[in-house]
């Protein structure tokens, strides 16, 4: 069975520290990739997604960045955190068009 | 845009049944889902919807009119442990798009 993992679950970083979440997805070939967003009591917002190896779309302009270095691998990072990129980041895939969810990760940049 | 709308908040009463509405724009519509997210954990898919009509899994049930672009989840016995957040998401080509999440207390 396929399954999704993303790391590390909880985080705090100060402001201007880089950051590095890693997804990485078992199980399956060539996924779909996301990363998402989820501010303190709002809905999830699309980052980046991901059709294969070294294809990133991004949907908003900020100060992160994806990269997709193997098929099943997804990586969120960013050289300077600001404290607005405080949130709950979620990597995702999907199968037959129903994205699955990983267990997320919290950062919290003070 | 892609508005997708659902009530804030709900609140029922154990062993009964809530309806949680979720309206969105129609153009370029792909398909429906709702998802279920326990404060502080990742969301689960709960449903899909493609067609017209009802689809029921257990206690949850989840009905779409594309023409209307209107959906809703059922909740049928409710139970404490349905208190969550109820996300509507819509697929637009191969970009899904959630709502802002429904939040429901279940009281006893």
């Amino acid at each position: 069975s396929q399954t999704i993992h993303q790391w590390p679950a909880t985080l705090v970083q100060p402001v201007g520290s880089p950051l590095s979440l890693e997804c990485t997805v078992e199980g399956t070939s060539n996924p779909n990739l996301y990363w998402y967003r989820q501010a303190a009591g709002r809905g999830l917002q699309l980052l980046f997604y991901s059709v294969g190896i070294g294809q990133i779309s991004s949907e908003v302009p900020q100060n992160l960045s994806a990269s997709r270095p193997q098929d099943r691998q997804f990586i969120l990072s960013s050289k300077k955190l600001l404290l607005s990129d405080s949130g709950f980041y979620l990597c995702a895939w999907d199968q037959r068009a129903t994205i699955y969810f990983g267990e997320g990760s919290w950062l919290t940049v003070v | 845009g892609q508005n997708i709308d659902q009530p804030t908040e709900m609140t029922a009463t154990e062993g009964a049944i809530v309806q949680i509405n979720c309206t969105y724009q129609t153009s370029g519509f792909n398909g429906l889902f709702w998802y279920q997210q326990h404060a502080g954990e990742a969301p689960t898919f709960l449903s899909y919807n493609v067609l017209d009509g009802l689809e029921e899994k257990g206690r949850f049930s989840s009905f779409l009119s594309r023409s209307k672009g209107y959906s809703y989840l059922l909740l049928k016995e409710l139970q404490m442990k349905d208190s969550a957040s109820y996300l509507c998401a819509v697929l637009y080509g191969n970009k899904l798009v959630f709502g802002a999440g429904t939040i429901l207390r279940v009281k006893s």
